[in-house]
């Protein structure tokens, strides 16, 4: 079926350095596609998105990069703090139909 | 208006009963979704509307399950004779398309439902 994966269920990076989370996704018809933060007990909170027709995106200490060859799709944080601390998922959608959401890499930073 | 609001934030039920979930999305925001999560896992998609037309249902969704956004606003999501596998949390967002009805715009989560069956 069609579905968002990411590589790694979980990611230990110590405080100031960067992270990577990245993410696999099968449909290569999806054209828009969304980074979300959710800490426990908490609603998916929007962190980036990009669309099919950009590599890459940037934010504030947040940048996505989007690989159409291999379909891959990558977080990178700059300087994690621990307040990042948290599970990341990407999310898919073509054409304005509902986002597909994959499993989640928890992500834990450490002072 | 601050964000996406649901209520109730925790449910607990006995099995068999009937439950009713509210959502209030952001009020200038014409589509509104409805998914569910269950422990380690990502959103599942149920249902979504633009404004009050309900436009598309997933296979999750049962026949035990209604949602209804009547006025184009507020929504509300039914399950009827509830089972101990729809102990989940369940989660509204909302979202403003661009021209074309293709949405760029981010989708903004509630808090979400939590709903435990006993």
């Amino acid at each position: 079926g069609e579905s968002v994966g990411l590589h790694l269920p979980t990611l230990s990076v110590q405080e100031g350095d960067n992270s990577i989370i990245n993410c696999a996704y099968s449909n290569s018809a999806s054209d828009y596609f969304i980074w979300y933060k959710q800490e426990s007990g908490k609603g998916p909170q929007f962190i980036i998105d990009i669309r099919s027709n950009m590599d890459k995106r940037q934010g504030q200490r947040v940048t996505v990069l989007l690989n159409k060859t291999v379909k891959h799709l990558s977080l990178q944080i700059a300087a994690t703090q621990p307040g990042d601390s948290a599970v990341y998922f990407c999310a898919e959608s073509q054409a304005g139909t509902a986002l597909i959401f994959g499993k989640g890499t928890t992500l834990s930073v450490s002072s | 208006d601050t964000g996406v609001s649901q209520n109730p934030r925790h449910k607990i039920t006995k099995r068999g009963q009937n439950v009713t979930f509210r959502c209030d999305p952001i009020s200038e925001h014409n589509r509104l979704y409805w998914y569910r999560q269950t422990l380690g896992q990502g959103p599942e998609f149920l249902t979504y509307f633009q404004n009050e037309a309900q436009l598309e249902k997933s296979r999750l969704l049962s026949d035990r399950f209604s949602a209804e956004r009547p006025k184009g606003s507020f929504s509300t999501l039914e399950i009827q004779r509830t089972e101990q596998g729809d102990s989940a949390m369940y989660l509204c967002a909302s979202s403003f398309p661009t021209a074309g009805g293709t949405v760029y715009y981010g989708y903004t989560f509630g808090s979400g439902t939590r709903l435990t069956v006993v």
